[in-house]
């Protein structure tokens, strides 16, 4: 079964205590991106992945890191959480990017709370 | 950049059509439409490319106006199953690479009742 995992899928964690939010899917797809959504601003867009070590921005790549070291795999990093890093995080996937005859696949997310 | 949505919100009784739009002030290089149910991940629906081109999936279609670079959602007969929010995501149209980079807009919550 074509799947997008994320974990964890709830979290609450301290100001300042790094963290790593996984991502892995098993369709062998090179597109890979990040997203967070905020109750009225929709979804934006952290960073994206078009294959393995090739990284780019997103809208708000800020307080965020992200590797791709496999291709399977686009850990999200938060080296240094803060509150206004509280939000609702989704992963996707394609298998080659925003184009035509893509189908973009997201995960079930991931609610992170920092206090 | 944000493209933006309207309507914000639709009420429907079922068997009622709606149209959702979504409109850029940059130049587009595809357009994406997504449905997310409340607690849920958003699904995909469709991917639009530049040329006008008009896609359907089921009894919901969407066309792309490159010259207004604006986008529409069609919905027919709408069923109860479509109530959700509905977002666009586009992709922006450039020299090389950065057409991976997706803006949503912020949605338009669609309910459908019996």
């Amino acid at each position: 079964e074509a799947q997008v995992t994320q974990n964890p899928r709830y979290l609450i964690t301290v100001t300042g205590k790094k963290l790593t939010v996984t991502c892995s899917q098993n369709m062998n797809h090179e597109y890979m991106s990040w997203y967070r959504q905020d109750p009225g601003l929709g979804l934006r867009q952290i960073y994206y992945s078009m294959n393995v070590e090739v990284t780019d921005k997103g809208d708000v790549p800020e307080g965020y890191k992200v590797s791709r070291k496999e291709k399977r795999n686009f850990p999200l990093i938060l080296e240094s959480p803060s509150p206004n890093q509280t939000s609702l995080y989704f992963c996707a996937s394609s298998l080659s990017g925003t184009g035509a005859g893509n189908t973009i696949y997201f995960g079930e997310g991931s609610w992170l709370t920092v206090v | 950049q944000q493209p933006v949505q309207s309507p914000q919100a639709v009420i429907l009784r079922e068997g009622e059509d709606a149209v959702i739009n979504c409109s850029s002030s940059k130049a587009l290089y595809s357009v994406h439409w997504y449905r997310q149910k409340h607690g849920e991940a958003p699904v995909f629906l469709m991917i639009l490319l530049k040329g006008g081109e008009q896609k359907g999936h089921d009894k919901i279609s969407a066309s792309f106006n490159e010259k207004k670079q604006q986008s529409s959602l069609y919905l027919t007969a709408s069923q109860l199953s479509y109530s959700g929010t509905y977002f666009c995501g586009t992709a922006l149209e450039v020299v090389s690479g950065g057409y991976n980079k997706l803006i949503f807009g912020a949605g338009t919550r669609l309910a459908v009742h019996p």
